[in-house]
């Protein structure tokens, strides 16, 4: 099945620097990517997908670009805050439905 | 707008108990499923209903059940609890199976096994 593979944890950075989060897919066809954010104690919230090769999905000043070349779609933000620390996942659907495979998960923690 | 709504929030039960996880999808959503997550892990897909049959299962036990109600709300049972059930668990609704559309996730409930 289709599987993603994430960049581990944890990730510290201070505040306003560039944050890069890599993550790579193995699928059949194209399937759309998501990236997924969970704050402290809160549930999963969708923070942007793309849905076919070359798409931009950007959400919050965060940006990750749908790479078939690379099976990557690797998020970043030009200056990340204290508010942006949480766990984002990487996240794409079984081929032919629409259950969810996640990866790992990256703990991000940005220190003021 | 509507977002998928869990209940209870937070539940703590005793071993070999039984607890009853509810789920009202986004209105208008034809699916949901249900993923557990245990502390520090990514979330692990149970089950998922289609207009109300069970469409996929994947790491579920055999003590958990699931149903998708007629009014689409779903309800995850879970009996003779052990400590190692404690988790969050997510309930998520989407438009379709298929076509790339995105799955909403609610904000969990909290299940503490004691």
């Amino acid at each position: 099945g289709n599987s993603v593979t994430q960049m581990e944890g944890p990730v510290t950075l201070s505040e306003e620097a560039f944050l890069t989060i890599n993550c790579t897919y193995t699928a059949t066809g194209y399937p759309s990517l998501f990236w997924y954010v969970q704050y402290p104690g809160e549930g999963l919230q969708l923070l942007l997908k793309a849905t076919k090769a070359d798409d931009k999905g950007s959400n919050k000043g965060f940006e990750a670009t749908y790479r078939k070349e690379t099976t990557s779609f690797h998020l970043e933000k030009g200056s990340v805050q204290v508010s942006d620390s949480a766990v984002y996942f990487c996240a794409l659907p079984n081929f032919g439905n629409e259950k969810l495979t996640f990866g790992t998960g990256t703990r991000l923690t940005i220190i003021p | 707008a509507a977002g998928v709504i869990q209940s209870p929030r937070h539940l703590i039960k005793e071993k070999r108990e039984t607890a009853t996880l509810k789920c009202y999808p986004i209105p208008r959503h034809d699916t949901v499923y249900w993923y557990q997550q245990g502390p520090g892990q990514d979330p692990q897909f149970l089950i998922s209903f289609y207009e109300k049959m069970q469409s996929d299962k994947g790491s579920i036990p055999d003590r958990f059940s699931a149903q998708q109600f007629s009014d689409y709300h779903s309800e995850l049972n879970m009996s003779s609890l052990e400590l190692g059930d404690s988790a969050l668990y997510f309930c998520a609704s989407s438009l379709s199976r298929t076509g790339g559309n995105t799955i909403y996730f609610g904000e969990g409930s909290w299940l503490t096994v004691v």
